[in-house]
Formats: C-alpha cells, structure tokens, sequence
C-alpha cells in the first residue's frame, strides 16, 4: 500500500463548478500536509499547507482528519486555470512523500 | 534570484553511458533533494542532504550516487545508464523540510 493515496482521476468539472479531492495517508506518524499543484510538464510548486483546524486561501479550502487519516481540498468558482495536477504531500522524517496527485480538467 | 536550477534540460544517453546531472541553488538552503517522477508513479524521492556534505538514501537509490561538496550545489550521477532510468529528474531545496521548491526538471532519456 502507499503511504499517501490519490484518486487520479481526472475530474472534469465545468468553470464555476466546486470540485474536492481526498487523499489518505497510512503513516499516523506523519507530521505535517500539504497540497503541491503541478501544471503539465513544469515543477510541483506548493499551493498550501493543511491544518487540523482547516485553512482557507481564497477560493481553496484544505482539511485534515487524523481519526480518519485523510486530507481534503476543496476549489470553488473553478477557472480554467486550476486545470492541474494537484499532489497530496505528508512529511514524515526528513523528507516529503507525494502521492501520484489527482488531474483536474476545468472547460468552458 | 533564480531559485533552483538544473542542468541540463534534456540528455539522451544510450545505455552504459554515465552522466551528472547539476542542481544549483541560490537561497541559501541547507535542505536539498533529487526525485524522479514516472508515468503512475508520482515523485519518488532518490536522494537528499540536509547539509553540506551529507547525504542520505531515499526511496529508490540504487543505480544513482550524490554529492554535496559546497551547499548551493547537488549533484546527481548516474554511472552507467538503463533504459529503466529514463524519467524526469527533478531537484528541490527546503529552508526546512516542509516547503520545497522545485527545479524545472531534466527529462533523461536511455536508449
């Protein structure tokens, strides 16, 4: 099993929809998670860390549930330029452990 | 600044070929990490140093070598090239471990 999980996907959603993704983990130990969003063919760039309490940055919501070891986002009023891959992260020791990420196609 | 840089962009090798594969950063970060990332497979993680020179074994090492001779720099070598090699490569540096920021990548293919 990987220690973080992803549905691959791909979501098509049209613009203006709300989408959500999940992601589980299977190391209770790990410390700390983030969303990574890559675009096709670039570097992963970090879209935001996620927090037991939930965070928001505008129009993406990030939550963690240990109980149930998993990691959600959220985008609302979808653009097209979310199309992306999005990568759930866990920290564990010393290093970072992604997920295969989960491809989000946003059409007119 | 530029950030994280790689050299090069693109390299075709043919198999048994050996080659170095450079990471440069210019933020003074002591974290830095190399990755390699396939079709299904997502970034895995090959190597990485928290610091001059140090370096550690990640998830699939074998077939790869490092070195961390100055701090801004990350070397990745490969001594005699697989075709089972032909991936993205993919550098990042950390401040810590929890933001890194990514390199553009070098695409390696081996014939």
């Amino acid at each position: 099993r990987k220690e973080v999980e992803q549905d691959p996907g791909p979501f098509n959603v049209p613009e203006g929809a709300t989408v959500a993704f999940n992601c589980t983990y299977s190391n209770s130990a790990s410390q700390s998670f983030f969303w990574y969003r890559q675009d096709c063919r670039k570097e992963p760039k970090l879209l935001m860390s996620v927090y037991s309490s939930g965070n928001e940055d505008g129009r993406f919501t990030a939550q963690l549930n240990r109980a149930s070891q998993y990691i959600s986002l959220l985008i609302r009023d979808s653009k097209l330029s979310d199309s992306a891959t999005y990568l759930c992260v866990s920290l564990g020791f010393q290093k970072l452990v992604f997920g295969t990420g989960t491809r989000l196609l946003v059409s007119p | 600044n530029a950030g994280v840089t790689q050299t090069p962009k693109f390299r075709v090798l043919k198999t048994g070929q050996s080659m170095t594969l450079l990471c440069a950063q210019d933020m003074n970060h002591e974290y830095m990490y190399w990755y390699r990332q396939d079709p299904g497979m997502g970034l895995r993680l090959i190597h990485y140093s928290v610091g001059e020179g140090t370096t550690a074994k990640g998830e699939v090492p074998d077939g790869y070598n490092v070195s961390r001779l100055k701090k801004q720099n990350f070397l990745l070598g490969l001594e005699s090239a697989a075709p089972s090699q032909t991936s993205v490569y993919f550098c990042a540096s950390s401040y810590l471990q929890e933001t890194q920021y990514f390199g553009p990548g070098t695409r390696l293919l081996v014939l």
